[in-house]
């Protein structure tokens, strides 16, 4: 099934290590987002790649690293992750600028 | 970057219209607004998009006035299921493509 999938869907982590969360699509987009949620409150963009090997910082880029090596793949990397870090981490995509963005399922972050 | 401010929350019934409604006072030339809707432990998922004057789909219509300082979300005739948050954004196309949600409009359905 064409989509956009990630993973893990939830993971606990101590404080101080480092944890990668994946994102892959398939449907050949250009675009590709990493947001974090926390609880009641809306989405912040965490880092984002409108193609394949660029990256750009969103609105809470510290603490997080990203990379873009082709176009299916978007993992996002807590090098050394804090217990603020706790959240709900969406991955998205889109094939252009203005069209409709297609999001993962979520990975439930715990760090403690 | 333009900034959207909608309600922080709505209540409604069963079989009503509702009308969200989104400023975006700095809303530049090529910029779009879009609508997403995102129920709990989901991603967001694309409801509607325009640019001006009105536009309508299965789902939803999107009316925005002539200066394109606001916008409206009218969902008509709301069910239990339409218990959601409401994300307005205004696409940066000359920024990057950033895709930048706000604190969204969280509607309550009641019976």
């Amino acid at each position: 099934i064409a989509g956009i999938t990630q993973a893990p869907t939830s993971q606990i982590l101590a404080a101080g290590r480092r944890m990668t969360l994946r994102c892959t699509q398939d449907m050949r987009h250009n675009a590709m987002y990493w947001y974090r949620q926390d609880l009641g409150l809306g989405l912040r963009l965490i880092h984002y790649s409108n193609t394949a090997g660029t990256t750009g910082k969103g609105e809470v880029p510290d603490g997080y690293s990203v990379s873009r090596a082709n176009t299916d793949d978007f993992p996002l990397t807590l090098a050394s992750a804090v217990p603020s870090q706790t959240s709900v981490y969406f991955c998205a995509s889109r094939r252009t600028g203005r069209s409709e963005a297609f999001f993962g399922q979520g990975t439930r972050l715990t760090v403690v | 970057l333009a900034k959207t401010t909608q309600p922080i929350s709505m209540d409604s019934y069963e079989g009503q219209e509702v009308n969200i409604t989104c400023s975006h006072n700095n809303i530049a030339t090529n910029d779009y607004i879009t609508w997403y809707q995102q129920f709990p432990s989901q991603g967001p998922r694309f409801i509607i998009q325009g640019y001006k004057t009105k536009v309508t789909n299965e789902v939803a219509s999107l009316f925005i006035p002539a200066d394109r300082k606001s916008s409206t979300l009218s969902l008509p005739r709301v069910s239990l299921s339409d218990t959601a948050v409401y994300y307005c954004l205004v696409d940066y196309y000359n920024q990057g493509g950033k895709l930048i949600f706000g604190q969204g409009t969280e509607l309550s359905v009641k019976p």
